[in-house]
């Protein structure tokens, strides 16, 4: 069975600056898809950003970056010039075969950036 | 980007009552959508598949009979909590598949007294 581990309950940063969230993941499947996505306070789930596994390169938008390392099963999301708005949970999400759909997720990581 | 809906956005109702949560995708249409469960400050648990046409896959542990899901159009899946106690507080998330992405609902907070 597929896990997905997010280590950092909580995590706070100053605005401008740049935070690292962590995740990590087990799966003896070789093709699938990583997720991070958003939860403000309203609930509404947003997606930060998608890596394919078959692709070495690093996904990346605007200020949202992805660390993937396959062969260790991390998947690691930074945040550059962090805003007040980013304030949020972040949750890490792992799809298996990638035509399920069907998502697991990590549980969470509240981030809150700080004035 | 595609829209998905829910209503209500918060029902509270008496215990031992039933409460029917629509989904609907707005602008687009959805064979699949899933339905999740979120305890607070906790992440997301699926519940179940919704088919178009066809019946529901749940994932083990979620009661079928208790969590009905219909699938009635390729815009509109509906789940009912039946007989509902205090323990189905909770937040009910459904999402809908649309060009290889999963887009979901802002949620529905469901109260039991």
């Amino acid at each position: 069975a597929q896990t997905v581990t997010q280590s950092q309950p909580e995590m706070s940063v100053q605005e401008a600056e740049t935070v690292t969230l962590s995740c990590t993941y087990d799966t003896s499947e070789n093709n699938y898809y990583l997720f991070w996505y958003k939860q403000p306070p309203s609930r509404q789930m947003i997606l930060v950003i998608r890596q394919e596994a078959y692709k070495q390169q690093n996904a990346t938008e605007n200020r949202f970056s992805v660390n993937f390392q396959k062969a260790a099963k991390s998947f690691s999301l930074k945040i550059s010039d962090s805003q007040l708005g980013d304030t949020a949970m972040y949750f890490c999400a792992f799809m298996a075969p990638p035509g399920t759909y069907k998502y697991i997720f990590g549980t969470g990581t509240r981030l809150k950036v700080l004035a | 980007g595609a829209v998905v809906s829910q209503h209500p956005s918060w029902v509270i109702c008496k215990s031992g009552t039933s409460v029917k949560i629509e989904c609907r995708s707005l602008d687009f249409q959805a064979t699949t959508m899933f339905w999740y469960r979120q305890f607070p400050k906790q992440s997301l648990m699926l519940m179940a598949t919704s088919n178009e046409g066809s019946k529901a896959t749940y994932e083990q542990g979620v009661e079928k009979d208790k969590f009905l899901i219909n699938h009635a159009s390729l815009t509109l899946s509906t789940l009912t909590v039946t007989s509902a106690h205090p323990e189905d507080s909770s937040f009910y998330i459904c999402s809908a598949v649309s060009s290889y992405e999963q887009y979901f609902g802002p949620g529905t907070r469901l109260t039991v007294t």
